[in-house]
């Protein structure tokens, strides 16, 4: 069963549009972690963001923020006024802690392609 | 401080053959983590070293792929031989610490195609 879900596959926006993208994890640890990361054309994939289970607040950083309830499982991503440069395929990873799993293993979604037009 | 570097950044090569993959984690990292992904899906995890040790390999399809980390340094990722659906991007990461929620800094990776 797939623990991270991304069901958007393609989303298409205007520039300074807001987006959300939906991210949805299942797992039966309490401590876990969850991550947003990011992959440019380039390729490489940036880390954005991580954040535990025990901690429920929202995070913003300039014009992302994080939405993260534990009652729906979910940690959604949101870009306000979006621009060009954050056309990417976005990761959302969940990192579990029980008794025998392994240390920091990423369990990634399928991403979503965000495409910003001018 | 340099990044991940992942060598090379692409190879085509025909079934059968051989291709091995380098990944230099930052250096002071202890884990260095490889994962794939095949077109379409999501990225999944092969295996994770601590230093030179093999934490998990779990995740490595067959025994045509082969990971080796010695002194602890850089690794290297062999496919011998390649089989068509070994085709995919091989990506390397690396974190320090020991917890499971440290941010894994990754590469650019490795377009791998099988013809």
């Amino acid at each position: 069963a797939q623990k991270v879900t991304q069901a958007q596959t393609e989303i298409s926006v205007v520039e300074k549009e807001d987006v959300t993208l939906d991210c949805v994890y299942e797992t039966r640890d309490t401590t876990y972690y969850l991550f947003w990361y990011k992959q440019p054309p380039s390729g490489e994939l940036v880390f954005l963001i991580r954040r535990n289970s025990f901690d429920e607040q929202n995070e913003i950083s300039g014009r992302y923020s994080w939405n993260f309830q534990k009652s729906t499982s979910s940690f959604n991503f949101t870009i306000t006024a979006s621009q060009v440069v954050d056309s990417a395929v976005y990761f959302c990873a969940l990192s579990e802690a029980h008794r025998g799993s392994t240390l920091g293993r990423l369990y990634f979604g399928r991403g979503t392609q965000l495409t910003v037009w001018p | 401080e340099a990044g991940v570097t992942q060598f090379p950044s692409h190879s085509v090569i025909e079934k059968g053959q051989t291709v091995t993959l380098r990944c230099d984690p930052i250096s002071g990292h202890d884990n260095l983590y490889w994962y794939r992904r095949v077109m379409g899906k999501e990225i999944k995890f092969l295996l994770h070293f601590v230093k030179e040790s093999k934490q998990d390999e779990s995740g490595m399809p067959n025994n045509r792929f082969l990971a080796e980390r010695t002194g602890g340094t850089y690794s290297t990722l062999k496919v011998q031989p390649a089989e068509l659906e070994d085709s995919g991007v091989y990506f390397c990461a690396s974190s320090q610490g020991t917890g499971y929620n440290q941010p894994q800094h990754f590469g650019d990776g490795t377009r791998l195609s099988i013809l």
